[in-house]
This record gives C-alpha cells, structure tokens and sequence, in this order.
C-alpha cells in the first residue's frame, strides 16, 4: 500500500527552467492537494482538488499551474522557476473534501539557484 | 524536510516526563483541528483530531483539549519517548472550506 506517492525526491533547477513535480495517490481519493512548506513556517496551501477535472486555487498559487487528469494524479508545473519557489512541497489526499485525515507523501526538496 | 524547525519554538523535555505542546487558531468558525507529527525529511503523519462540538478527545498516550473561547487548542503527549522528537503542527478546517490551515509549529526535543 503506497499511499501518497511523490518524484522525485529532490531537484534543482536553474531560474527560468520549467518542471513538473509528480504526485500519485493509490487510495481512489478524490480530494488532493499541493503545499509548500519554508523555514520556520507551517505548510501552505498551493492549488487543491475535489475530484478529476476540478481544480482550484489556495493560499500561494502564483507561479504554480495544476490538472487533474486523472483520480490517481495530480501533478504541480513550475511554469518558470524563480529563487523564490525554492522549498519542499508536499502533496496530500484525502477520501473526500469533508472527509479527514489527509494523508501527506514525503516532499519533494526543490531548489532553484 | 531537513530545513524544518530552523526558527521554530522549542520544547525540550525529559524522558518519561509528559509533553504539553499549545497552539492558537485564528478562526472561529473552524469546525475541525487535526495535530500532525513530521519526522525530519518525512512528511506530516496524523496524531489525532477534535471536532469544534468536543472539547476532549484521547487517543493512545496522547489528548487533544480545544478551547473554543479563547481559540486555543493543546496537544499532551503522556510518558514521552525518544521517538516522540518531533516538529508538531496543528491544523485547523473551516467549515464551508475545503482548505486545511497549519500554524507554524513546534519542535519538541526529549532528552534522554
């Protein structure tokens, strides 16, 4: 059971480049979510989904695109990756969007130099 | 991640000795409030959670006490380990939204 599943691990990328940070999910839930989490900070909310096809954006959207292709996927494009978006992102899901816990994948370490 | 905690409150305790970890919530018409334990280069794991119509709930060596008057919520780890060592989040769930907010978290460090 792989529960929340996240590639890669870590990555760097030079300001400019563009990239995709992966994010799969094997418990049929409908509700997935994207954070990024920086120093001394808890985690904030980039874009979120409640179900294939459906997304919508959080606290921190900018400079970050999303789809929801799939019930299983929900992969986050760094358009064109700025200093600024260096940080560890999580991805999370959930059964639905009232239902609770949410269960998180293990980060990706971005850093854009 | 391995940057976690860098400015972060901390709690040092001793082994054995029992854990009061305090956060204050910003909302009050959160209806939903979920503590999350993250491990260095792990992702947040769930403790426990309280509903906004509770003021108590217990789980295994840990308590969750929210008090909604004053937008506090606690989390009390009884007898604690070397493996509770920690940076612990609270989360809160607005009703009508489907977005969890997380407070900025505190490390706790047992000492042996």
């Amino acid at each position: 059971n792989a529960g929340v599943t996240q590639t890669p691990k870590f990555q760097v990328l030079k300001t400019g480049q563009s990239m995709t940070l992966q994010c799969a999910q094997d418990m049929n839930h409908e509700y997935m979510s994207w954070y990024r989490q920086d120093p001394g900070m808890g985690l904030r909310l980039i874009h979120y989904s409640v179900g294939a096809g459906i997304t919508d954006q959080g606290e921190v959207p900018n400079g970050y695109n999303v789809s929801r292709s799939t019930t299983e996927d929900f992969p986050l494009r760094l358009l064109s990756a700025a200093p600024s978006q260096t940080s560890v992102y999580f991805c999370a899901s959930r059964l639905s969007p009232s239902a609770q816990p949410q269960h998180f994948g293990d980060g990706t370490r971005l850093s854009i130099l | 991640g391995e940057n976690v905690g860098l400015h972060l409150p901390t709690l040092s305790v001793q082994e054995g000795d029992n854990s009061i970890i305090n956060c204050a919530y910003s909302n009050s018409a959160s209806d939903y409030f979920i503590w999350y334990k993250q491990e260095s280069g792990k992702g947040p794991q769930f403790i426990i959670d309280i509903r906004s119509n509770m003021d108590k709930r217990q789980g295994q060596r840990v308590t969750v006490l929210l008090n909604k008057t004053v937008k506090h919520l606690s989390l009390q780890i009884a007898a604690t380990q070397p493996g509770d060592s920690a940076v612990y989040f609270c989360a809160e769930n607005v009703d009508s939204s489907y977005k969890l907010i997380f407070g900025s978290g505190t490390r706790l460090l047992v000492r042996p």
